[in-house]
């Protein structure tokens, strides 16, 4: 299976630190990307990285990727309560078919703490 | 625009009862994909469509279908709902295959 595994599952910080979430995977990608879901809602897409890219920024995030390592980071810096949200990471690829498959890991749960 | 919309938000089924779940969305875009969220599995594809009258089958597709008459509109049914379709399914749509714009879910209860 290409399904990413986050490390922690739940991680608890106070606000203005930083918060860092860890994802690996199994076989080759094309990319890998990050999404949020607060309680109760549906994902939201936060940042793509491609397969030949190693790091990349927006904002307060930054994720690096190593391919020769099968691994991504989440780098959430200054967090704020706004943050409390569970981070999926979901890897991508392009069958032989052209058809692109995406498939998601389990999560890390993070709470920020006023 | 109202992005990916989804109804209802909230279903509580009989076993053996069927239902459309429905998911439309205004941006245009060609994919869409049906996935379910379990408590610790996270999210699973169910189908997904590249264009109107193309749909192909996911990770988890058994005792669900799907039709895609229009670009707009991809609703998912459950033939014979059974307690292990109890999930949380949400709809998403992309233009690109790769970033995926997700509904607000539906909340499914199978009794």
């Amino acid at each position: 299976s290409q399904q990413g595994e986050e490390d922690p599952q739940a991680l608890s910080i106070q606000e203005g630190e930083n918060a860092t979430m860890n994802c690996s995977y199994k076989t080759s990608i094309n990319n890998l990307q990050w999404y949020r879901q607060n309680s109760g809602r549906g994902l939201v897409h936060l940042i793509l990285i491609r397969s030949n890219e190693r790091e990349k920024h927006s904002g307060r995030l930054r994720v690096t990727l190593d391919t020769s390592k099968k691994s991504s980071s989440l780098l959430i810096t200054a967090s704020r309560a706004a943050d409390t949200a569970s981070y999926f990471c979901a890897t991508g690829y392009y069958s032989g078919a052209g058809s692109y498959q995406l498939t998601f890991g389990k999560g890390t749960k993070l709470s920020v703490i006023p | 625009n109202a992005g990916v919309t989804q109804t209802p938000k909230f279903q509580v089924l009989k076993t053996g009862q069927s239902m459309t779940l429905q998911c439309a969305q205004d941006m245009n875009h060609e994919y869409m994909s049906w996935y379910r969220q379990d408590p610790g599995m996270g999210l699973r594809l169910i189908h997904y469509s590249v264009g109107a009258g193309i749909t192909d089958q996911g990770e988890v597709p058994n005792g669900y279908n799907v039709s895609r008459s229009t670009t707009e509109d991809f609703p998912l049914r459950l033939l014979s709902a059974a307690p292990s379709q109890t999930s949380v399914y949400f709809c998403a749509s992309s233009s690109t295959q790769e970033t995926q714009y997700f509904g607000p879910g539906t909340r499914l209860l199978v009794l």
